[in-house]
């Protein structure tokens, strides 16, 4: 099975803008994570998607939204950039089980914002 | 709350030593136990992982046991290779979580022919 792909995987974007990441889960999973990943704050949860709906949320602000479709591909967006915005940001995805399920993550996508 | 504390790094080491990275957390109920691994560049790769108290998870020469009682999944390699640098991260996740892992905060690990 091809694994987790995540697009693109570099983006450099400016104070102000929005961006919009997408990743594709493994083929017949249904549930998409995303988390974000800076020298400071390690590894952090944004949130989890499961058959197109949000089940579980970290503590980021309103500009981080995400979303996912009927194929389980899944997209997030940040808008209105910061600076402290410019991080690794992992999609991971797991089977059909509600919980302790294995997560399998993507390569990453690496936002620059300048 | 739930938390996952590793000890820091970075830890450097010579080929064919032995490895231990340590590892604690706190959690109410059973969490799942699980062991990443971050290549230069690269996301997470999936380990080890262990789902309840005793379980011994393994991979590529790679050990940790689920011990409860004193809330620990210590990673352990009896003979690291050079290929083996990387950083390591202990992760839980808590049942009815929904997916949600919370990550230690990372051990850098540097192996030396």
């Amino acid at each position: 099975k091809a694994g987790v792909t995540q697009t693109p995987r570099y983006l450099i974007k400016t104070r102000g803008q929005q961006v919009t990441l997408s990743c594709s889960p493994i083929s017949g999973h249904r549930s998409v994570s995303w988390y974000q990943q800076t020298p400071g704050q390690g590894l952090q949860f944004l949130f989890e998607y499961f058959s197109e709906t949000q089940r579980n949320k970290g503590n980021f602000p309103g500009r981080f939204s995400g979303r996912q479709f009927s194929n389980s591909r899944s997209e997030m967006n940040v808008s209105t950039l910061e600076l402290g915005d410019s991080a690794l940001y992992l999609c991971a995805s797991s089977g059909d089980f509600p919980y302790q399920e294995t997560q399998y993550f993507g390569p990453g996508t690496r936002l620059l914002v300048l | 709350g739930n938390s996952v504390t590793q000890m820091e790094g970075p830890v450097t080491l010579s080929e064919e030593a032995f490895l231990t990275i340590n590892c604690t957390y706190t959690a109410t109920g059973y969490p799942s136990l699980f062991w990443y691994v971050q290549y230069p560049g690269e996301g997470l790769q999936l380990l080890l992982k262990a789902t309840k108290a005793d379980d011994k998870g393994s991979n590529k020469g790679f050990e940790a046991t689920y011990r409860k009682e004193t809330t620990s999944f210590h990673l352990e390699k009896g003979s690291v290779q050079v290929s083996d640098s990387a950083v390591y991260f202990c992760a839980l996740e808590h049942s009815g979580g929904y997916n949600k892992l919370i990550f230690g905060a990372g051990t850098r690990l540097a192996v030396h022919p």
